[in-house]
This record gives C-alpha cells, structure tokens and sequence, in this order.
C-alpha cells in the first residue's frame, strides 16, 4: 500500500515557537507538497518540491519555510508560530506525471492549534 | 484556473446511484477534469480523471459532456464508506508541480 505519513495527528504550540511538521513518503516520488486546509477556505498550497533540495513558493508561504534533504521527506517549518497558522496541515506526494494522471496521495493531516 | 460550480451537498440511499454534477464552463482546452474525495478526518484522495472521453475505474465512472462544460462522477451503488465531500478539479497538466485547488466541493450523505 503506498503511504503518506506525517510525524503528528495533533499539535499544541505556543506563539512564538519554531514548528518542524515532518512528511515521509514511501513511494519514491519526486513530487511533494504542503498544503493547508481551512473551512471556507479549502485546501491552499504553501510550497511544493519536484525534486530533492529544491523547492517553489505556493500560494501562501509567508511564515513558512521548507526543507527537502532526502528524496522521501518533505518538512515544514513554522519559524515563529503565529495563532492565525492555527490550521489543517496536509502533506501529499505525487510521482513525476506522465498522461495527464495528476495523483496525489494526501497523508491524514496534523491539526495544529498555536495558543 | 477554471472556475467550478458543485452543489453544496446531496443525498442517497446505501447501494442507491450517486450522480455529481460539476459545471466547468470556463475550462480550457487542455485542462484534464479530476475528481478527489475527502473522508471525514482524512486527507484528500484521487478517484478519477479524464479529459474528453468517459472514463471508468474501480471506484466511479466520470461522464464528460461533449463540449467538456460539464462533467458528472457517478458512484454506481453508494455505501456508507462513500459519505464524504467530493471535489471537481479541472487542471492543466504539468509533470511537476501542479496544486490541486479545491472549491467548496459536494458533500455527499448516504443514508443506510
């Protein structure tokens, strides 16, 4: 079975912390992202990485920075935890595409809640 | 990217058919039309894509209208592990990168 894992279901921080949020794929894809889902707002890229050590800005990354050292995992840092990254956080990966199949396998999510 | 139009929720009963209906009026000529679904508690996942012809895989069919405006997911007989939010995506295919943007997607009860 192809898994995405993320290294927490759930996060308590405090403002002002340095968040590491760690995303492992066993897949060999080349592609990873990290996106954040929030009501009303649906699910919104961060960043996302096609290769290792590189990586491109999403939508949001303001306050967000990302590491990609070893092909399989895809880290998100939160430099200084602010309440308003209070969020769903969902890391997918998804293989160099080929035939317009553009599939991407989530892993269950790290609810983070910054106080 | 183009802009969808989902019904915000709809209803069936367990081992009834389930047709989605996504409007994509504003689609392009390269965009290919995914479809994910999102379990409660979960993260997203695939169930199909297609671009101009009808498609069938082991968890839906996706119908394309001919002038691609349109697209419908049918789950053939819902069962209770189907309740979940669906999501139309039309996107053009890049093979790296590619966000996946979700709207306010259908979100699907199914009734035993």
């Amino acid at each position: 079975d192809v898994k995405v894992t993320q290294s927490s279901r759930y996060l308590v921080k405090r403002t002002g912390e340095k968040v590491f949020l760690e995303c492992v794929q066993d897949m060999d894809h080349e592609n990873m992202f990290w996106y954040r889902q929030d009501p009303g707002l649906g699910l919104r890229l961060i960043y996302f990485s096609y290769d290792v050590k590189m990586k491109e800005k999403g939508d949001i990354p303001e306050g967000y920075s990302v590491s990609r050292e070893k092909k399989e995992r895809f880290s998100l840092i939160l430099e200084s935890a602010s309440t308003n990254q209070t969020s769903m956080y969902l890391c997918a990966s998804r293989p160099l595409g080929t035939s317009g199949r553009n599939e991407q396998f989530f892993g269950p999510g790290t609810r983070l809640t910054v106080l | 990217d183009a802009k969808t139009t989902q019904p915000n929720s709809m209803e069936s009963n367990e081992e009834e058919p389930v047709h989605l209906p996504c409007n994509h009026s504003t689609i392009s000529g390269t965009d290919y039309i995914h479809w994910y679904r999102q379990l409660p508690s979960q993260g997203p996942e695939y169930v199909i894509h297609g671009l101009t012809s009808n498609v069938n895989n082991r968890m839906a069919s996706l119908a394309i209208a001919e002038d691609r405006k349109s697209s419908t997911l049918i789950l053939h007989r819902a069962t209770l592990r189907d309740a979940a939010v669906y999501y139309c995506i039309p996107m053009y295919f890049k093979a790296a990168g590619n966000k996946l943007t979700f709207g306010g997607g259908t979100r699907v009860l199914v009734k035993p």
